[in-house]
């Protein structure tokens, strides 16, 4: 079983729709969560970080932590063109390495 | 504010050869990570520097690669001799020591093809 989970897709949306990302991590004193966005041939860029249950919006994004059933879910409203990329869901247990999943690709359709 | 920077870009080398790999972390970050991301996999954790110690190697493949960070500014990975399954994304990423949100900037990458 990998540490993180996430499906590879493809995740298709239409232009204006919610797209709902999720990630489930398997050790539980995982402390912190992390959203990466990677366009291909591009650097990871971070785009969500978590830490206690519950959502946590920023703009468009909402992440979302259950930490009793180990999971971490990524809301993109309004989704767009430009949102086409894989998003990767990493954790960590305290400034310590981050675990990637193997990111779920996203494909927004005008 | 300059990123993480990497360099090369790009590497194309044959097996048994020597390849250096550079990172220039974001001004001021302490923390230093490298990692790789072999086709078709998740990208996976080689090792963090704190400044210009080896805070954990302990995703390194072998005794092929070796990492240093000198005067805890910029970060060298060295494989030698390569081989083919060395072949991947190399990403290095940094992190400020002193905040409690833990993230990490990471770089372009450099892409390594040995053949």
């Amino acid at each position: 079983q990998k540490e993180v989970e996430q499906n590879s897709g493809p995740l298709s949306v239409p232009e204006g729709a919610i797209a709902s990302l999720n990630c489930t991590y398997s050790d539980r004193v995982s402390q912190s969560f992390f959203w990466y966005r990677q366009y291909s041939g591009k650097s990871p860029e971070l785009i969500m970080s978590i830490y206690s249950n519950g959502d946590k919006e920023d703009g468009r994004f909402t992440a979302q932590l259950n930490k009793a059933s180990q999971y971490v879910s990524l809301l993109i409203r309004d989704s767009q063109p430009s949102d086409s990329a894989t998003y990767l869901c990493a954790v960590n247990k305290i400034a310590d390495k981050l675990i990637f999943g193997t990111g779920t690709r996203l494909q927004v359709f005008p | 504010e300059a990123g993480v920077t990497q360099f090369p870009s790009h590497s194309v080398i044959e097996k048994g050869q020597t390849v250096t790999l550079r990172c220039d972390p974001i001004s001021g970050h302490d923390n230093l990570y490298w990692y790789r991301r072999v086709m078709g996999k998740e990208i996976k954790f080689l090792l963090h520097f704190v400044k210009e110690s080896k805070q954990d190697e302990s995703g390194m493949p072998n005794n092929r690669f070796l990492a240093e960070r000198t005067g805890g500014t910029y970060s060298t990975l060295k494989v030698q001799p390569a081989e083919l399954e060395d072949s991947g994304v190399y990403f290095c990423a940094s992190s400020d020591l002193g905040q409690t949100n833990y993230e990490q900037y990471f770089g372009p990458g450099t892409r390594l093809t040995v053949t």
